[in-house]
């Protein structure tokens, strides 16, 4: 069975200072791999997604991740965090030719300070 | 893209008593899907609900727990039965990511406390 390994619980960051949070999976098949965040007493958006091409993906407030295969990881990156940025992220998988269904991470606390 | 609305947003039930929680979507999908969010924790998904047909449940969760209805391609309702404490949670309801989108949409989910 699929799973997803968010190494991290927590990770306290000074304002712009660069971050990574990690994510490995554990699947011998083809999988699409996503991030969500989940901002304070909000629901969960979509932050960005790799599902097939270019191994780096971004998004539009400054984040990136990249797919390696050979390590099973999607870590996701910001240069420069913004206290704004303080929020639950959450590495899901799909296995490819599969349900839709998504595995989650036990998620990662990031927690800006000024 | 898809638009969700769930409801309620939250609710406090008493102990032995029933939630139903609604989730309506803005476009026809097939499949379903019913999360929780216990407190502090990630989402474990719950069942997924196709129409026509009886849901799928995860390890763990059973239909005299959470039954779930799926009358037409966009509505879903689950049912939290028989709370208790530990039933408290968010309980989320989300379609894709694949078949229907390329990415999973989710609802604002349900605050449910269980006093």
């Amino acid at each position: 069975a699929q799973s997803v390994t968010q190494l991290d619980s927590q990770v306290p960051v000074f304002e712009e200072a660069p971050v990574e949070l990690r994510c490995n999976y554990s699947s011998s098949v083809s999988v699409y791999l996503f991030w969500y965040v989940q901002y304070p007493n909000q629901g969960l958006q979509l932050l960005l997604k790799y599902l097939s091409g270019s191994t780096l993906v971004e998004s539009i407030n400054g984040f990136e991740a990249e797919f390696n295969k050979s390590q099973t990881s999607f870590h996701l990156r910001k240069p420069s965090v913004h206290i704004s940025d303080t929020a639950e992220y959450f590495c899901a998988v799909s296995v490819y030719n599969n349900t839709d269904k998504l595995i989650f991470g036990t998620g990662t606390r990031l927690q800006v300070f000024p | 893209s898809a638009v969700i609305s769930q409801k309620p947003s939250r609710d406090i039930c008493q102990r032995g008593t029933s939630l139903t929680i609604q989730c309506q979507v803005d476009s026809q999908v097939t499949m379903m899907f019913w999360y929780r969010q216990q407190p502090g924790q990630s989402l474990t998904l719950i069942a997924t609900a196709n129409q026509g047909s009886e849901a799928t449940y995860e390890s763990g969760f059973v239909i005299d727990k959470f039954p779930i209805s799926r009358p037409n391609l966009t509505f879903s309702t689950l049912t939290v039965s028989n709370l208790s404490p530990e039933d408290s949670s968010i309980y989320l309801c989300s379609v894709g990511p694949l078949n229907s989108f390329t990415e999973a949409f989710f609802g604002q989910g349900t605050r449910l406390t269980v006093v």
